[in-house]
């Protein structure tokens, strides 16, 4: 079956640090893979998409790389600020089959000013 | 402004009660997404529906029921029959796209249930 692994958090940084949270998969098929966003007591918001080997999705100053060779989707930032502060959700759907998002565990990000 | 609507935000519910939480769409969407998501971990989908008037179970189904009657319109129910409902739920949708390309859900807001 699907599955995401994604960094395991807490992960607390410094304003303006290069950020880094790491994705990685295992998939049937081609998937479509996400990075979703949830700030405190609200839903998710899609970050950014990727739907094919080699595409960047980007959004906000974070990217994050399809690389189908090492089934990963790394999240990067290159400056971050204290308003990034928030959960993020690796996931990915598989292209073939039904329409279930397969989610990784969330890394919960705070920025300290 | 388009998009997904959850009611009610916060909702306490007695032990042995049924519960229905709402989700309304205006965004044409056909498909649509019930998931629960506890603390620590990432979400797991309860049901979901491609199509009005038709729904399949996700991977935790067991105590929930929904229905699909309009396309703008997919309500869950929390019965007395799940063990643990307190949970924050959240409802998604998306649009079916070209073929074999699977498009990026849409959320609402969420719901937070708790039991007493």
């Amino acid at each position: 079956g699907n599955s995401v692994t994604q960094m395991e958090g807490p992960v607390t940084l410094s304003e303006e640090a290069f950020l880094t949270i790491n994705c990685t998969y295992t998939a049937t098929g081609y998937p479509s893979l996400f990075w979703y966003v949830q700030y405190p007591g609200e839903g998710l918001q899609l970050l950014l998409k990727a739907t094919k080997a080699d595409d960047k999705g980007s959004n906000k100053g974070f990217e994050a790389t399809y690389r189908k060779e090492t089934t990963s989707f790394h999240l990067e930032k290159g400056s971050v600020q204290v308003s990034d502060s928030a959960v993020y959700f690796c996931a990915l759907i598989s292209n073939f089959g039904n329409e279930k998002l397969t989610f990784g565990t969330g890394t919960r990000l705070t920025i300290i000013p | 402004d388009g998009g997904i609507t959850q009611s009610p935000k916060y909702l306490f519910r007695k032990e042995g009660q049924n519960v229905t939480l709402s989700c309304e769409q205006n965004l044409n969407h056909d498909a649509m997404y019930w998931y629960r998501q506890d603390p620590g971990q990432g979400l797991r989908l309860i049901y979901y529906s491609q199509i009005v008037n038709d729904f399949q179970k996700g991977d935790i189904a067991e105590g929930y029921s929904v229905s699909r009657e309009k396309k703008e319109s997919f309500p869950l129910t929390v019965t007395s029959a799940q063990k643990n409902p307190t949970a924050f739920y959240l409802c998604a949708s998306t649009y079916m796209g070209l073929a074999g390309v699977k498009n990026e859900q849409f959320f609402g807001p969420g719901t937070r249930l708790t039991v007493l």
